[in-house]
């Protein structure tokens, strides 16, 4: 079972440049989120799709954009990535009302630096 | 004020001791609680829910208390891969997103 794969794994970038970072689970979940988990903050919610063809910003939704591309795919676009953006960054998938159970699946991280 | 706050540790424990802490949350609507674990540099994984009548998943007990607006976690008989960072997760409202804690670090030595 493959789950959440977040693609790629590693990434350096320099100030300015531009990429995608890649999300598909294969679990037929409705929602998928985007994370970014920097050292003492925790995760914190970028956007999130809460089903196919919808998505919100979360708490820190500035110098990114998303594309929820079907229900199983979900990308998340630096366009003009700056150092504050050096992070690791976390997709998740959780079906619709699982909320309540809690079970967020998570992809394995996509390790992200900008010089 | 951060909506979900927890001790950073770390905590150092002897293996086979007893180790809780707690997370607190501002808000009082709050519906779900949960904790994951997340190993070093690994993807944060559900270690448990949290019900009001507190609950046990072998030596992992889990407590909320509403009046105080915090839960806990309890390891008992601590074994070496237990360590690792536990995040608390609150829901704030029914179907709302999942807010996390930014994690209390165990470490458990022989």
């Amino acid at each position: 079972n493959a789950g959440v794969t977040q693609t790629p794994k590693f990434q350096v970038l320099k100030t300015g440049q531009s990429m995608t970072l890649q999300c598909a689970q294969d679990m037929n979940h409705n929602s998928m989120y985007w994370y970014r988990q920097d050292p003492g903050m925790g995760l914190r919610l970028i956007y999130y799709s809460a089903s196919e063809g919808t998505t919100d910003k979360g708490e820190v939704p500035n110098g990114y954009n998303v594309s929820r591309l079907n229900k199983r795919e979900f990308s998340l676009r630096l366009e003009s990535a700056a150092p504050s953006q050096t992070s690791v960054y976390f997709c998740a998938s959780i079906t619709r009302g699982s909320t309540l159970t809690g079970e967020l699946f998570f992809g394995e991280g996509s390790r992200l630096t900008v010089l | 004020r951060k909506e979900v706050e927890q001790d950073p540790g770390p905590f150092n424990v002897p293996e086979g001791a007893t180790v809780a802490f707690n997370c607190t949350y501002s808000n009082s609507a709050s519906q779900s609680f949960f904790w994951y674990r997340q190993d070093c540099r690994k993807e944060p994984k559900l270690l448990m829910s949290v019900y009001s009548s507190g609950n046990e998943d072998g030596r992992f007990t889990a407590q909320l208390n509403r009046a105080s607006q915090y839960i806990s976690l309890l390891i008992r008989d601590s074994k070496l891969s237990d360590s690792a960072t536990y995040l608390c997760v609150v829901t704030p409202f029914v179907r709302g997103k999942l807010q996390f804690g930014a994690g209390t670090q165990v470490v458990v030595t022989p």
